[in-house]
C-alpha cells in the first residue's frame, strides 16, 4: 500500500498550458519533495518542501513552477507554461523526518506529456 | 564528472549468478548513500542503505568506501524478479536537514532463464 498517491496519472496537455500535478499523503508527512524523470535520463531533483515553505530547489525549479500545500494535505506542483522539454515523469516523495533517517519514499508518479 | 557515476550496463545474467554493481560519488561531504531499484516505468523504490560498516539483506548486500568515494551492490543467487534498473543514490543531508537525493543514472540488470 502506497503512503502517498499521485493524481492524475497521466496528464496530456498542449504546449503553454497551466498543469497541477498533486500528491496525497496518507499520513502525516512532514517533509515533502518532487523529482522528475525525462524519458531515458536519470531521476532529478525539483524542490524539497518542509513546514509548509520551500527548503531547498534546484536549478530545474525556475519561475514557471510553484508548489504548495493548500489544505495542509494535498501537495501540490504547478507548472505555469508548460513547455515540450517538461514532458517527464514527476514522482512526488516524502520522508519521516526522523533524526538520522534521510530515506525518501515515491509515489507512483504522473506521466506529463506537452504536445 | 558527474555527481553520481554509474556503469550504465546493461548487465545480462542467468538466473543464480553473482552480480555487482559499482558506484564512484564526487562530493565528498556526502553524507548519506542508497541503493533504489527502478522497475520501467514505475516509480523509484528502496532497496537498502548503505553503511560504511557494510551491510546485509538477504542475497543483497552494500558496502561503502568514503575514502574512495565507492559505493557497490552484490546480488547473489539472481532471480528472475531481480531484472530492474539499479539506482546509486547519495545525499548531502545531515543533522536537521532533510536534503535532496542526487542519483546515479542506473545500471540496467536483466536476469534470463
Amino acid at each position: 500500500e502506497p503512503e502517498v498517491t499521485q493524481t492524475p496519472s497521466h496528464q496530456v496537455t498542449q504546449m503553454g498550458q497551466e498543469v497541477i500535478l498533486r500528491c496525497v499523503p496518507i499520513s502525516n508527512h512532514l517533509y515533502f519533495y518532487w523529482y522528475r524523470q525525462i524519458l531515458g535520463q536519470k531521476v532529478e531533483f525539483l524542490v524539497s518542501f518542509y513546514n509548509n515553505e520551500i527548503s531547498e530547489k534546484s536549478e530545474i525549479f525556475d519561475d514557471q513552477f510553484s508548489v504548495e500545500r493548500p489544505d495542509g494535505s494535498n501537495f501540490t506542483l504547478k507548472i505555469r507554461s508548460t513547455k515540450l522539454e517538461d514532458s517527464a515523469m514527476y514522482f512526488c516523495a516524502w520522508s519521516p523526518g526522523l533524526a538520522g533517517e534521510e530515506t525518501q519514499y515515491f509515489g507512483p508518479g504522473t506521466r506529463l506529456l506537452v504536445l | 564528472r558527474k555527481e553520481v557515476e554509474q556503469d550504465p550496463g546493461p548487465f545480462n545474467v542467468p538466473e543464480g549468478a553473482t552480480v555487482a554493481f559499482n558506484c564512484t560519488y564526487s562530493n565528498s561531504a556526502s553524507q548519506s548513500f542508497f541503493w533504489y531499484r527502478q522497475d520501467c516505468r514505475k516509480e523509484p523504490k528502496l532497496l537498502m542503505s548503505v553503511y560504511s560498516s557494510g551491510n546485509e539483506d538477504g542475497r543483497f548486500t552494500a558496502q561503502l568506501n568514503r575514502a574512495s568515494q565507492y559505493i557497490s551492490l552484490l546480488i547473489r543467487d539472481s532471480k528472475l524478479s531481480d531484472s530492474a534498473t539499479y539506482l546509486c543514490v547519495v545525499t548531502n543531508a545531515g543533522g536537521t536537514s532533510y536534503g535532496k537525493l542526487t542519483f546515479g543514472q542506473g545500471t540496467i540488470l536483466t536476469v534470463h532463464p
